[in-house]
Order: C-alpha cells, then sequence, then structure tokens
C-alpha cells in the first residue's frame, strides 16, 4: 500500500526566504506526482504536475523535483511571499490505479 | 470552462438526517473522483467514476454513502442517517483519463458539519 509522508508537518519562514517543502513516497511504481495548495477551507488547487518519467517542473517562482528510484519529491518555493502562506500537499498517482495517495500536508506560514 | 464546481459550499445537518452533495465535472473529464478531508489529514478517496459506471469504492464509503453519475455528467454523493463523525469536507475531482499525462482538477468542496 503507497504511503506518502511529508516533512515538516509545519513552516514558518520570513518573507524573502527560499525554502523547500519535502514528500516522501514508499512506493515508486507511480505514474506521476502532484503538488497542491490548500488554503484554509478551501479546495486544493494544482500547481505542478510530474510526471515518472520527468525529473522537475517549474512554474513561476515555484519547481519540484522527482526522484522516483528514491521515493522523494522536492517542492522549492524562491523568495516567498505572505501570499504563500497556505498548507501544501503532495500526492501520487500509482501505476495501475486511478487513485490518489495524498501525504498530510505542510502549513507555511510565511512572517511580514 | 470554469472548473469543478460542487455545491452546496457548506451543509449543516443534524445528526440522522439525509444529505445530498452534487459535483459538475470539467465537461470533457470523463474520470470523476470523491474524496473526504478531516481536519490535519490529507484527502482519501472515496469512489471513482469512469463515465457513468462506478468502477470501484473505498472501504470508507459504508453502506450508508451512495454515489450516482447518471448519463455520466454531473455526479451526487449521498449520505444517509448521518452521524457526527461525517463531518469533514468532501472533495470532488476529475481528469481526461488515468496515466503519466493526466492531473486531477479539484473543486472546492463541501464542507458539512453534522450537529
Amino acid at each position: 500500500k503507497q504511503e506518502v509522508t511529508q516533512i515538516p508537518a509545519a513552516l514558518s519562514v520570513p518573507e524573502g526566504e527560499n525554502l523547500v517543502l519535502n514528500c516522501s513516497f514508499t512506493d515508486s511504481a507511480i505514474y506521476n506526482l502532484q503538488w497542491f495548495r490548500q488554503d484554509p477551507g478551501k479546495g486544493l488547487t494544482s500547481l505542478l504536475l510530474i510526471q515518472s518519467s520527468q525529473r522537475e517542473q517549474t512554474s513561476g517562482r515555484l519547481n519540484a523535483s522527482l526522484d522516483k528510484s528514491s521515493g522523494r519529491s522536492t517542492l522549492y518555493i524562491a523568495a516567498s511571499q505572505p501570499g504563500d502562506s497556505a498548507t501544501y500537499l503532495c500526492a501520487v498517482s500509482g501505476a495501475g490505479s486511478y487513485q490518489l495517495t495524498f501525504g498530510k500536508g505542510t502549513k507555511l506560514s510565511v512572517i511580514p | 470552462d470554469t472548473g469543478v464546481s460542487q455545491n452546496p459550499r457548506h451543509k449543516i445537518t443534524k445528526r440522522g438526517q439525509n444529505v445530498t452533495f452534487r459535483c459538475d465535472p470539467i465537461s470533457e473529464h470523463n474520470r470523476l473522483y470523491w474524496y473526504r478531508q478531516t481536519l490535519g489529514q490529507g484527502p482519501e478517496f472515496l469512489t471513482y467514476f469512469q463515465n457513468e459506471a462506478q468502477l470501484e469504492k473505498s472501504r470508507l464509503l459504508s453502506d450508508r454513502f451512495s454515489a450516482e453519475r447518471p448519463k455520466g455528467s454531473f455526479s451526487t454523493l449521498e449520505i444517509q442517517r448521518t452521524e457526527q463523525g461525517d463531518s469533514a469536507m468532501y472533495l470532488c475531482a476529475s481528469s481526461l483519463g488515468v496515466g503519466t499525462n493526466y492531473g486531477y482538477t479539484f473543486g472546492s468542496g463541501t464542507r458539512l458539519t453534522v450537529v
């Protein structure tokens, strides 16, 4: 059974800092990995999708990497802003399965 | 297309009542999923439709839960005889397919509170 772990559970940084969020998964047989953002009481907004054959994806100040063999992904946020404050969730889509398996998320607070 | 739409956004109900939620996926997406999220946890899979066929249900989906997707368009999730433990955010997602190229688009969710 696929398990996804996100470290740290919470992170507080001053505005302007670069930061890294970590995600690990136990079964490397995945189709892809998605990073989502969730604001309090809201749904999920997709940030980046990394296909299993890819090593990284970039969108603006966000860069996500994937090392499938070691079961790890990182989300790098450059020059953090208070508007980046949210919970960031990592999810994997397993090969042969249509389910997304989520981690519990990292709650990010960017202090002005 | 405005994405995945869920209604209502919030629902407060008394224990024992029945509730129904609606999800309208992205129009060209033939795959539809329901997830449940409790406080401090990641979303957990409930059920999956390919067109109008319900192909999988999680063990989390007790007999009090039923989901439909008539004509492969919108979907409804009904909870009968609600219990306090049903209080959660119910999320709907859709995708164009399954595989490396296909990501999931989620709606804003329906927050259920059972009092």
